[in-house]
């Protein structure tokens, strides 16, 4: 199993809709939790970090669950604008560098 | 505040010689990470520098590449006789600890003819 897993897509979704993602990860001890953002031939940017308890950022929601070892992204009122490759990130999963990063999901809002 | 930079932004070069990518990091920054990202794959870990502790290589492709870094200043990856293989962006980002928020660079593209 892959440490951390998340469905390529695409997902092409009209705009205004909701749209949520999941991610899995594998190491049971893997402590923090953060989506990342990336931007077609950009770099990716950090978006949310993700806490036990769910957080809300405007129209972004990220939830974590521990038991079943994934943390999840929804999107509300999506805009054009959020089209991009959303990253799950684990940190503590074991990686050198202390951070796992799975490889992207695709989001298309679409007008 | 300055953000991670990077040079070149992007790098053509022929196959068999030597390159250099350069990585400026926020300052006072004393994590510093490179990542090799394939186009239309995910981030792939290259190497670690922590301080002034010794670097972790283990994510290194080949005994071709190679980085240093200076203290908590600049670092720069060698990739030596380049192959076809090695054309990727080339993203370097800085965190104040390991645990710590990551901020990436612009990446330098390398591609080898």
């Amino acid at each position: 199993r892959k440490e951390v897993e998340q469905d390529p897509g695409p997902f092409n979704v009209p705009e205004g809709a909701t749209v949520a993602f999941n991610c899995t990860y594998s190491n049971s001890a893997s402590q923090s939790f953060f989506w990342y953002r990336q931007d077609c031939r950009k770099e990716p940017k950090l978006l949310m970090s993700v806490y036990s308890s769910g957080n809300e950022d405007g129209r972004f929601t990220a939830q974590l669950n521990r038991a079943s070892q994934y943390i999840s992204l929804l999107i509300r009122d999506s805009k054009l604008s959020d089209s991009a490759t959303y990253l799950c990130v684990v940190n503590g999963g074991g990686g050198a560098d202390g951070l796992t990063f799975g490889k992207g999901t695709h989001l298309i809002i679409q007008p | 505040g300055a953000g991670v930079s990077q040079s070149p932004s992007n790098k053509v070069t022929e196959k068999g010689k030597d390159v250099e990518l350069r990585c400026d990091p926020i300052s006072g920054h004393t994590a510093l990470y490179w990542y090799r990202q394939r186009l239309g794959q995910g981030l792939e870990f290259l190497i670690y520098f922590q301080g002034n502790s010794a670097p972790d290589k283990s994510g290194l492709p080949s005994d071709r590449f190679s980085a240093e870094r200076t203290g908590e200043s600049v670092s720069t990856l060698t990739i030596q006789r380049t192959q076809q293989e090695d054309s990727a962006v080339y993203l370097c980002a800085s965190s104040r600890s390991r645990t710590e928020r990551r901020y990436f660079g612009p990446g330098t593209r390398l591609t080898v003819l």
